[in-house]
């Protein structure tokens, strides 16, 4: 069946870059999301990139999409300390409904 | 900005008992979701809810669990005899479309003693 496998913790600095990494196993795997869990928050669609898609930016964001690999990361540019959160990386085939989430990744940003 | 609602926020059940777990869904959204997520693993799917029924389900949404849209505005999750296992992190989504992005609200906990 599908899996999503990620670290499950990272610790940057204030200002560095933080990037969290995500493998999974679908490889008819249509769209892979990134959310984000904030303490006592529901889960936060931060962005998103199709199958067919590299790469995609957005703001200090930047989703890596390598398919052959089964490879998906997620940049973070100037890493502030309201990104401390729970990062969860998650794909969706095409025609189905259901989502498979990663275990999460908890980002500490130590000021 | 229109948000997924869930209530209560904490639940806590006698094993054997039934819990209702509710949701109001974002208003011109279509599909809803149930997932949870037990302390420690990864968030799972349960269900997905269109036009009134069940559209897709996983192995765990077995006869204990069953989903309603009594109104024009809940969606319920109805968790029968609950067990210990049961306990977990409960939410809630719902998408416009198939293709569209779920939002998700701030989740259920559920515990059983």
């Amino acid at each position: 069946g599908e899996d999503v496998e990620q670290s499950l913790f990272l610790s940057v600095r204030e200002g560095d870059s933080s990037v969290i990494n995500c493998t999974y196993t679908d490889s008819s795997s249509t769209y892979l999301y990134w959310y984000k869990q904030e303490p006592g928050a529901g889960l936060q669609l931060l962005t998103y990139i199709f199958s067919n898609m590299d790469m995609k930016q957005d703001q200090r964001l930047t989703v890596l999409l390598n398919k052959k690999d089964k490879h998906l990361s997620l940049r973070i540019a100037d890493t502030q300390t309201g990104d401390s959160a729970i990062y969860f990386c998650a794909e969706r085939s095409g025609g189905y409904q259901k989502v498979t989430f990663g275990i999460g990744t908890k980002l500490q940003v130590i000021p | 900005e229109p948000e997924v609602t869930q209530t209560p926020s904490h639940q806590v059940t006698q094993m054997g008992q039934e819990v209702i777990l509710r949701c109001v869904p974002i208003s011109n959204h279509l599909y809803f979701y149930w997932y949870r997520q037990i302390l420690g693993q990864k968030v799972e799917f349960l269900v997905s809810f269109y036009n009134n029924e069940i559209s897709e389900k996983s192995e765990i949404f077995d006869d204990q669990f069953s989903v309603e849209r009594p109104d024009g505005s809940n969606f319920t999750l109805k968790i029968r005899s609950t067990k210990l296992e049961d306990s977990a992190m409960y939410f809630c989504a719902s998408s416009e479309g198939l293709r569209t992005e779920a939002f998700f609200g701030q989740g259920t906990r559920l515990t059983v003693v």
